[in-house]
């Protein structure tokens, strides 16, 4: 079973403060995800990486950043927390099909919900 | 611009009845349409997939069928249980992108 595992279920944090959210997955996926999810938005494509040390940018990268050390390891950090960055926080992962970077099943991490005040 | 509707928001039904969530994409070109299911406080889990050459597929209770012409698919849920009680979410694949429903919201009710 794949399996996706995220530091954190809860976190409250200061705005200014930066935070570190993990996320870790034992498959050996090349393709890992950070999203957040919002009620009435969905879910929202933050970053992706596709490779060791490779990331690109989703559809609202702005406020954060990320790393990819390892390959099982893909971590999101906002530099400067603000409250507008208060939500859930999903890290996804799947294989890469030669066809196009964003490939097959995406198997998700429980969430981190994040709260800034 | 790539977008995927899904119907209704949210939906109460009794336990033991029927019911069909919709979703309608304009992502082009197609590579194929992903149901998931999440529960409160978890992550989406896929239920089934669906590549342009079907239109129906079922896992247990849940079937969903594609209409690649008109650009709709439907998942439906038979016998509802309690523990269907979720969000139901539709991502659809281009070539190189995902598109992302916002979800129906399900509540099955004793």
């Amino acid at each position: 079973d794949v399996k996706v595992t995220q530091s954190s279920r809860y976190l409250v944090k200061r705005t200014g403060e930066k935070v570190f959210l993990e996320c870790v997955q034992d498959m050996d996926h090349e393709n890992m995800f950070w999203y957040r999810q919002d009620p009435g938005l969905g879910l929202r494509l933050i970053y992706f990486s596709y490779d060791v040390k490779m990331k690109e940018k989703g559809d609202i990268p702005e406020g954060y950043s990320v790393s990819r050390e390892k390959k099982e390891r893909f971590s999101l950090i906002l530099e400067s927390a603000s409250t507008n960055q208060t939500s859930m926080y999903l890290c996804a992962s799947s294989l890469k099909l030669s066809s196009g970077r964003v490939s097959y099943e995406q198997y998700f991490g429980p969430g981190t919900r994040l709260t800034v005040t | 611009k790539n977008q995927v509707e899904q119907s209704p928001q949210s939906l109460i039904i009794l336990e033991g009845k029927n019911c069909t969530l919709q979703c309608n994409y304009t992502v082009s070109p197609f590579s194929n349409l992903r149901w998931y299911k999440q529960d409160t406080g978890r992550g989406p889990v896929s239920l089934t997939i669906m590549t342009f050459s079907e239109n129906t597929k079922s896992n247990g209770r849940y079937t969903a069928t594609l209409d690649a012409d008109t650009k709709q698919s439907s998942l439906h849920i038979t016998a509802s249980q309690l523990s269907d009680s979720a969000s139901y979410i539709c991502v659809v694949k281009g070539y190189s992108t995902l598109t992302f429903g916002k979800g129906t919201m399900l509540l099955v009710s004793p």
